[in-house]
């Protein structure tokens, strides 16, 4: 079935230097795919989006990658911060599945000062 | 955007009682669904709960152990019946106003 899976469970980096999340699909026809940002005891943040007509999006400090051909997100931030430091979900939204917004593993960022 | 509410925030329950959750969604959308996050875990999605239709289930979970009820375009429940320790997690409401999903703050649920 499809699924949304990362690579890395956690990430450990400097103060100031650049993290980089990715994030495997399974569903080529994924049409549309989000970025969250969970921190202890609260829900997940929207970060930024990306639909599959675009190889990049930029917002502020966070870039999202996509290549199509091997169904493969990544997250970059810079200039990491201790703020940073959080869960982060990549998730798919199945538009031939009703619409649903499924998540993938998740990956814990550790930020050291 | 969408701001989301979730009450209560977190409950202590006995084992075989039920539990209703209250999701409140500052604007008027018509799609909601509900998930459950194990602790240390990814989010997985209940049911999808659309205003003027039944809510749509995902496998493994059933009307009967976690109706829903979606009264208006603001709000949402979700009840977790006949509970068991098995059943302790955070439950998330999430609403899509537009394209982009928001999520509330989840309800903490610890079964004793």
């Amino acid at each position: 079935g499809e699924s949304v899976g990362l690579h890395l469970p956690t990430l450990s980096v400097q103060e100031g230097d650049n993290s980089i999340i990715n994030c495997a699909y399974s569903n080529s026809a994924s049409d549309y795919f989000i970025w969250y940002k969970q921190e202890s005891g609260k829900g997940p943040q929207f970060i930024i989006d990306i639909r599959s007509n675009m190889d990049k999006r930029q917002g502020q400090r966070v870039t999202v990658l996509l290549n199509k051909t091997v169904k493969h997100l990544s997250l970059q931030i810079a200039a990491t911060q201790p703020g940073d430091s959080a869960v982060y979900f990549c998730a798919e939204i199945l538009y031939n599945q009703g619409g649903k917004l499924i998540f993938g593993q998740g990956t814990e960022l550790s930020v050291k000062p | 955007s969408a701001v989301i509410s979730q009450k209560p925030s977190r409950d202590i329950c006995q084992r075989g009682t039920s539990l209703t959750i209250q999701c409140q969604v500052d604007s008027q959308v018509t799609m909601m669904f509900w998930y459950r996050q194990q602790p240390g875990q990814s989010l997985t999605l209940i049911a999808t709960a659309n205003q003027g239709s039944e809510a749509t289930y995902e496998s493994g979970f059933v009307i009967d152990k976690f109706p829903i009820s979606r009264p208006n375009l603001t709000f949402s429940t979700l009840t977790v019946s006949n509970m068991s320790p098995e059943d302790s997690s955070i439950y998330l409401c999430s609403a899509r106003p537009g394209e982009t999903q928001y999520f509330g703050p989840g309800t903490r649920l610890l079964v004793l």
